[in-house]
């Protein structure tokens, strides 16, 4: 089974900040990675697939990055409306998710 | 508007039956697969399996293997879910969603809403 390593599990920021969300897999899985953003009580929302394509309607101060087994998504200019629960996910073998990062405000 | 709509929240009690459906619409279900994942309470999320409607081709996460069912009737563009005999550990949220392909992967979008399983005697 591919392992999705995130990290960090929970980091404080405040709003205008640069975040960024480390997910590191067990082997390499070429670029078959998405990002979902999870609002408490909400279904998740996809964000980034393909390890860098942005969805259609999510605000291109999102963006994803890398290949292999090294992964990144990177919120440039938190807004309110960010604090949230991130989840990478791979599908390079049938599927795994991350185990999370939550945002909160600092 | 593409949707997936899931039944409603179920409270039953260990050893009971239960089935949560998902209903598509807006696309055609058919020819496109269903995901069921789950989130335990506080927890992540956790794929159990997937379904091809069109021929109700059936994959399942290692950790579910035997544990669920999951089916389909393309008919009435519904996938289901679907336990024997309930835990208490199988308390949790669980969530269908649709799943895309490109050559660079598979993800999950759209996502239904969710049905809230709660198993306590």
């Amino acid at each position: 089974d591919i392992q999705m390593t995130q990290s960090p599990s929970s980091l404080s920021a405040s709003v205008g900040d640069r975040v960024t969300i480390t997910c590191r897999a067990s082997q390499t899985i070429s670029n078959y990675v998405s990002w979902y953003q999870q609002k408490p009580g909400k279904a998740p929302k996809l964000l980034i697939y393909a390890a860098s394509s942005l969805q259609s309607g999510v605000p291109s101060r999102f963006s994803g990055g890398g290949s292999g087994t090294d992964f990144t998504l990177t919120i440039s200019g938190l807004q309110p409306e960010d604090f949230a629960t991130y989840y990478c996910q791979q599908s390079y073998t049938m599927f795994t998710f991350g185990g999370g990062t939550k945002v909160d405000n600092k | 508007e593409v949707q997936l709509v899931q039944s409603g929240a179920e409270v039953k009690k260990p050893g009971e039956s239960l089935k949560i459906s998902c209903k598509g619409s807006g696309y055609s279900f058919s020819t496109y697969w269903i995901g069921w994942v789950r989130q335990m309470p506080g927890k992540g999320l956790e794929w159990m399996g997937v379904i091809y409607p069109s021929d109700s081709d059936t994959r399942y996460s290692p950790s579910f293997q035997g544990q669920v069912t999951i089916s389909a009737d393309k008919s009435i563009s519904t996938a289901y879910l679907q336990w024997s005999s309930l835990k208490a550990s199988d308390t949790a949220m669980y969530y269908c969603a649709g799943l895309s392909t490109i050559s660079a992967g598979t993800w999950f979008d759209p996502w239904g809403q969710g049905t809230l399983v709660t198993v306590s005697s």
